[in-house]
C-alpha cells in the first residue's frame, strides 16, 4: 500500500485565491511526522511546513498552513493568497518512527497559478 | 550557511558505464539521503547515511551504492548504467535522523544515459 497518496495530479488556482492540496497517509505507527515540499521547475526541493503526529495545533508558516485531520489520516496543504511564484510541484512526505524515520514521498501535485 | 551542494549538475553517460555523484551536506548535518526522481516513478528513496553508516536502503538493485565520509560528504555510484537510470538524483541532508528533522535538498544531478 502507498504510504502517501496525493490524488490531484494537477490543480489550477487564480492569483490571490486560496488553494488546498490533498494528502492522505497510511501508517499504524503512533509517532510520525508529515512534511510538505515545493519543487519549482528548477528542480530543487524546498521545505515548506512540518506537522508532528502529537502536535495539537495545525502547523502554519506564513501563507502555508497544514489542515491535519488525524482520524482521517489526512494532511492537506492550504496556500492562501496564491502568487504566480507558487506555480510548482508540491510533494507531501512522511517519516515514521517504526521504519527508522525513513522519508516516504507522494507522487506530487502540479499547481499552476493563473494571473 | 551554505546549502546542500551536488556535483556535477549535469552528466551524460552511455550504457554500461559507471558514474559517481557527489553531495556535500549543510555544515553540521550528519545525515545524507539520496533519491531518484523520474517522471514515471516519482521520487524514490535510494539510501540514507548517518555517521558513515547506511541506515536505510530503498528497493534498488546492487548497481546502486553509496558511502559517506567522516566529514559527512557522500557519494553515490551507479555501475553498468542502463537507459532507465536517466533521472534527477537528489541528495538531502538533515542534522540527524530524528522524527522532526527536516531534510534539506540540493539542486540535484541530472543524469542522461544514452
Amino acid at each position: 500500500a502507498q504510504k502517501i497518496t496525493q490524488t490531484q495530479p494537477g490543480m489550477f488556482v487564480q492569483e490571490k485565491e486560496a488553494v488546498t492540496l490533498d494528502c492522505t497517509y497510511d501508517t499504524s505507527d503512533p509517532s510520525y511526522g508529515l512534511f510538505w515540499y515545493k519543487q519549482p521547475s528548477s528542480g530543487e526541493m524546498i521545505f515548506l511546513i512540518y506537522q508532528g503526529s502529537y502536535d495539537q495545533q495545525n502547523a502554519t508558516e506564513g501563507r502555508y498552513s497544514l489542515n491535519f485531520q488525524k482520524a482521517r489520516k489526512s494532511a492537506n496543504l492550504v496556500i492562501s493568497a496564491s502568487q504566480l511564484g507558487d506555480s510548482a510541484m508540491y510533494f507531501c512526505a512522511m517519516r515514521e518512527e517504526g521504519t527508522g524515520n525513513q522519508f516516504y514521498f507522494g507522487t506530487g501535485t502540479s499547481l499552476t497559478v493563473i494571473p | 550557511k551554505a546549502g546542500v551542494t551536488q556535483t556535477p549538475r549535469y552528466l551524460i553517460k552511455t550504457r554500461g558505464q559507471q558514474v559517481t555523484l557527489s553531495c556535500s551536506p549543510i555544515s553540521g548535518h550528519r545525515s545524507v539521503s539520496w533519491y531518484q526522481q523520474t517522471p514515471g516513478q516519482g521520487l524514490q528513496f535510494l539510501f540514507e547515511y548517518f555517521s558513515e553508516t547506511q541506515r536505510n536502503k530503498g528497493n534498488f538493485p546492487g548497481r546502486f551504492s553509496g558511502r559517506q565520509f567522516s566529514n559527512s560528504r557522500s557519494e553515490m555510484n551507479v555501475s553498468t548504467l542502463e537507459l532507465g537510470d536517466s533521472a534527477l538524483y537528489l541528495c538531502a541532508s538533515s542534522p540527524g535522523t530524528g522524527l522532526r528533522e527536516t531534510q534539506y535538498f540540493g539542486p540535484g544531478t541530472r543524469l542522461l544515459v544514452l
